[in-house]
């Protein structure tokens, strides 16, 4: 059974760079693309990027300046970072499958809150 | 980008009724149109992919239609656990995109 586990720090104070690692379990990391999702409290769903095992990468142009996805085949993780972050990134910051051939976010994480706050 | 509409953004209904969702794309995205249910608290949850694919493990009474720029998620007869927030995306772009939600809630 494909299982995700994001682990983040909970708190960011602003302009600070938020961190969060998604451990996978259940499956190689080199089978899928994987993909980062943010949900601000209340709100919808957004794309952040993906990340293939090769080490590819592919951003939502709104916030590509600001953020890294990185995997570590090693450990089977794939890690974000979002740097100079403001109030307006306070999420639920989720990691899902992506295979390629379905297309679709087929297995998610339980997602993890990160407030951004002084 | 390309932007996913949904309608309505809310809705009441009973469990036993037909319930119907509907998700427009502001350009043709073919059938690369996915559906999901979130409950709150919770990570969202597939449902549906290429429009009208059940994904493993979900009731039947789900089901997806449309291709081009329309698409639609019905509920056949809906039960007490299907209250929750529907959001459809497309993935014809390498910019995902979802739609504002769609919350289904009890009359």
């Amino acid at each position: 059974q494909v299982q995700l586990q994001e682990s983040g720090p909970g708190l960011v104070k602003p302009s600070e760079t938020l961190s969060v690692t998604c451990t996978v379990s259940g499956d190689s990391i080199s089978d899928s693309f994987w993909s980062w999702i943010r949900q601000p409290p209340g709100k919808g769903l957004e794309w952040i990027g993906y990340i293939y095992y090769s080490g590819s990468t592919n951003y939502n142009p709104s916030l590509k300046s600001r953020v890294t996805i990185s995997v570590d085949t090693s450990k089977n993780q794939v890690s974000l970072k979002l740097s100079s972050v403001t109030a307006a990134d306070t999420a639920v910051y989720y990691c899902a499958r992506d295979p390629e051939s379905i297309d679709a976010f087929d297995i998610w994480g339980q997602g993890t809150l990160v407030t951004v706050s002084s | 980008d390309i932007q996913m509409t949904q309608s309505p953004s809310s809705l009441s209904a009973s469990v036993g009724d037909r319930v119907t969702i509907t998700c427009r794309a502001s350009q043709t995205i073919t059938n690369y149109l996915n559906w999901y249910q979130q409950k709150p608290g919770k990570a969202p949850k597939l449902l549906i992919y290429a429009a009208s694919s059940l994904q493993s493990g979900v009731p039947s009474r789900f089901s997806g239609s449309g291709s081009g720029t329309d698409f639609t998620l019905t509920i056949s007869s809906l039960e007490p656990e299907d209250f929750a927030t529907y959001y459809c995306q497309q993935s014809y772009s390498t910019l995902r995109t979802f739609g504002q939600g769609t919350k289904v809630e009890s009359k």
